[in-house]
């Protein structure tokens, strides 16, 4: 079992609407969680951080259940410029060594 | 520019050569990793460094990988006698080390062994 485990997709939603993705983690002892954004053949940037209480920037909802250890990313009145991968992201240790355990990533294709 | 710089951008190998990646982390920047971008998948991670400190390379597939920091800044992956399975993109990213401090990627190489 992977790690960090996403729906790859792809999601193709018209413009406007709204899409929510999922991610799931097997480490209950995660300590911290992120969202990506990957355009292609470029390099993964950082979307959000991801916070228990729920975390909103613009039209990006991110929420993290630990108790579940789920993850999920909503995006509002999507745009075409919203088309990419998504990579949900965990740290292990926030101590050091912070490597990103990342899934596999969903495609997001928003249709005009 | 100030951001992580790696090079090659492409590289094109025959099975059987070595390689070697380049990293150029944001200046200042303690923590550098390297990740591994197969097709369709999700980085990867290979190795990082505490300034030219390996302090993990759990991640590397195999003892044909080798990376150093000798001077706790630039930073190689060397891959040697390349495999077709090799082909993927290599991302180097960079932080500031401390406690949650967001990691910044380079562009990638894109190696691609024939």
């Amino acid at each position: 079992r992977k790690e960090v485990e996403q729906d790859p997709g792809p999601f193709n939603v018209p413009e406007g609407a709204t899409v929510a993705f999922n991610c799931t983690y097997s480490n209950s002892a995660s300590q911290s969680f992120f969202w990506y954004r990957q355009d292609c053949r470029k390099e993964p940037k950082l979307l959000m951080s991801v916070y228990s209480s729920g975390n909103e920037d613009g039209r990006f909802t991110a929420q993290l259940n630990r108790a579940s250890q789920y993850i999920s990313l909503l995006i509002r009145d999507s745009k075409l410029s919203d088309s990419a991968t998504y990579l949900c992201v965990v740290i292990l240790s926030n101590f050091g060594n912070e490597k990103l355990t990342f899934g596999t990533g969903t495609r997001l294709t928003i249709i005009p | 520019g100030a951001g992580v710089s790696q090079s090659p951008r492409y590289k094109v190998a025959k099975r059987g050569q070595d390689v070697a990646l380049r990293c150029d982390p944001i200046s200042g920047h303690v923590s550098l990793f390297w990740y591994q971008q197969a097709l369709g998948q999700g980085p990867e991670f290979l190795t990082y460094f505490q300034n030219e400190a390996q302090l993990d390379k759990s991640g590397l597939p195999s003892d044909r990988f080798f990376a150093e920091r000798p001077e706790g800044s630039v930073s190689t992956l060397k891959i040697q006698r390349t495999q077709q399975e090799d082909s993927a993109v290599y991302l180097c990213a960079s932080s500031l080390g401390q406690q949650a401090q967001p990691q910044h990627f380079g562009d990638g190489t894109r190696l691609s062994i024939l």
